[in-house]
């Protein structure tokens, strides 16, 4: 099977405006974390899903972010009102809470630049 | 609290020479930990566990719970060592991910 995908790859906006990033994660698995990983920085936690519980929002920087997750599947990551600080690249993991440890599997990344 | 610590920003060595990259965790009860590297160019992936206790390219990493480390180490580094590796400690529910050092290895 596939990995974790994510789209679009490379996204350039202007500043205000909005923009979503799409993540699509490994069948199966019920966990699923946004990162931000700004150049030369670490990895920036944001929010994260697990099954039907109320998501982890507590890395959020902003009320301009948000995040939806369609039951186990796609989540979208919005981030309204683009600022030029938002740039960077935004990772995604999923994983399977288990025996495994918590491996995350991450994707490749959507690069957004805000103009 | 919770808490991963790389102190290291950048480290840098030559070929050869052996590296140690550092991680120190705050976490009440028995710590789960792990390396994850970034390759220029790839995703990021898991480099190893602490519970496998196993040797991956090289590298391995002790818990000490004593000075509650979990340092990575190298005998001798390569070239193609040159990455940037995040140490993580598996919190409540999720991972916590430290911010990460970068190694460079030159020739």
């Amino acid at each position: 099977g596939a990995g974790v995908s994510q789209s679009p790859s490379n996204k350039v906006t202007e500043k205000g405006k909005d923009v979503e990033l799409r993540c699509d994660p490994i069948s199966g698995h019920t966990a699923l974390y946004w990162y931000r990983q700004r150049l030369g920085q670490g990895l920036e936690f944001l929010i994260y899903f697990q099954g039907n519980s109320a998501p982890d929002k507590s890395g959020l920087p902003s009320d301009r972010f948000s995040a939806e997750r369609t039951g186990e599947s796609v989540s979208t990551l919005t981030i309204q009102r683009t600022q030029q600080e938002d740039s960077a690249v935004y990772l995604c993991a999923s994983s399977f809470p288990g025996l495994a440890g918590y491996e995350q599997y991450f994707g490749p990344g959507t690069r957004l630049t805000v103009t | 609290a919770q808490r991963v610590t790389q102190p290291e920003k950048l480290l840098s060595v030559f070929k050869g020479a052996p590296v140690e990259l550092k991680c120190n965790y705050s976490y009440s009860g028995s710590p789960e930990l792990f390396w994850y590297v970034q390759y220029s160019r790839q995703r990021l992936q898991l480099l190893l566990r602490h519970i496998s206790r196993e040797s991956i390219k090289g590298f391995t990493a002790d818990l000490n719970k004593g000075e509650t480390s979990f340092h990575l180490k190298k005998p001798f580094a390569q070239e193609e060592d040159s990455a940037m590796y995040y140490c993580a400690l598996l919190g409540t529910d999720k991972l916590i991910f430290g911010t990460g050092t970068r190694l460079q290895v030159f020739p």
